[in-house]
């Protein structure tokens, strides 16, 4: 079975300091992993995604991810935040086919990030 | 611009109330779905289709009906044996399988 976990439910950083969101995936296969964003009252936006190619993957906004499969993390990172960062930020992991009452994707519970001035 | 746009954003229900959230694509997606999100608990799934005409049931399908009679549209009923709806519902389209899912902006349900 496959699943992802999201460490943290909030994240609190300064304007100007690393970012770092940890997302540990469970999975029998090399799994298809991505990152949204979702700013209050609108949809998910996909920040990047993971489909077995490169480790390191870059996104959007200067976000990115490494794959590690010994660690079975996919932890996002930002050398800098911003303030226009601050949202909800969701790890999800893809399967190979539908999986019944679960669809596609799996995603995690989110985690919430701050921003300070 | 392609995407999903969802309508209305936001709608009140009336107990013993049906209401239809509206959800159409132009990105030429075959896959769309529907999650509800309610805080702390990230995004369910409702009901998926991968194609027109057949739909399946999420894991939170219970209170909702689907249908899906044309590719670039699939709205969404809750109906009134659905006892608790007030949440955020996504509305999201792909073009298959592992591909990434497209995001409406949302309609948020309230009870009046």
């Amino acid at each position: 079975a496959q699943s992802v976990t999201q460490l943290d439910s909030h994240v609190s950083v300064s304007e100007g300091t690393p970012v770092l969101l940890r997302c540990n995936y469970s999975s029998s296969y090399s799994p298809s992993l991505f990152w949204y964003v979702q700013h209050p009252n609108k949809g998910l936006q996909l920040l990047l995604k993971y489909t077995s190619a490169a480790t390191l993957v870059k996104g959007i906004n200067g976000f990115e991810a490494e794959f590690k499969k010994s660690e079975t993390s996919f932890h996002l990172t930002k050398p800098s935040a911003h303030m226009s960062d601050a949202a909800e930020y969701f790890c999800v992991v893809g399967r190979r086919n539908y999986g019944g009452s679960q669809g596609n994707l799996i995603f995690g519970k989110g985690t919430k990030l701050s921003v300070k001035p | 611009d392609g995407g999903i746009t969802q309508s209305p954003k936001y709608l009140f229900r009336k107990e013993g109330q049906n209401v239809t959230l509206s959800c159409e694509q132009n990105l030429n997606h075959d896959a769309m779905y529907w999650y509800r999100q309610d805080p702390g608990q990230g995004l369910r799934l409702i009901y998926y289709s991968q194609i027109v005409n057949d739909f399946q049931k999420g894991d939170i399908a219970e209170g909702y009906s689907v249908s899906r009679e044309k590719k670039e549209s699939f709205p969404l009923t809750v109906t009134s044996a659905q006892k608790n709806p007030t949440a955020f519902y996504l509305c999201a389209s792909s073009r298959s399988g592992n591909q990434p899912q497209h995001f409406g902006d949302g309609t948020r349900l309230s009870i009046l």
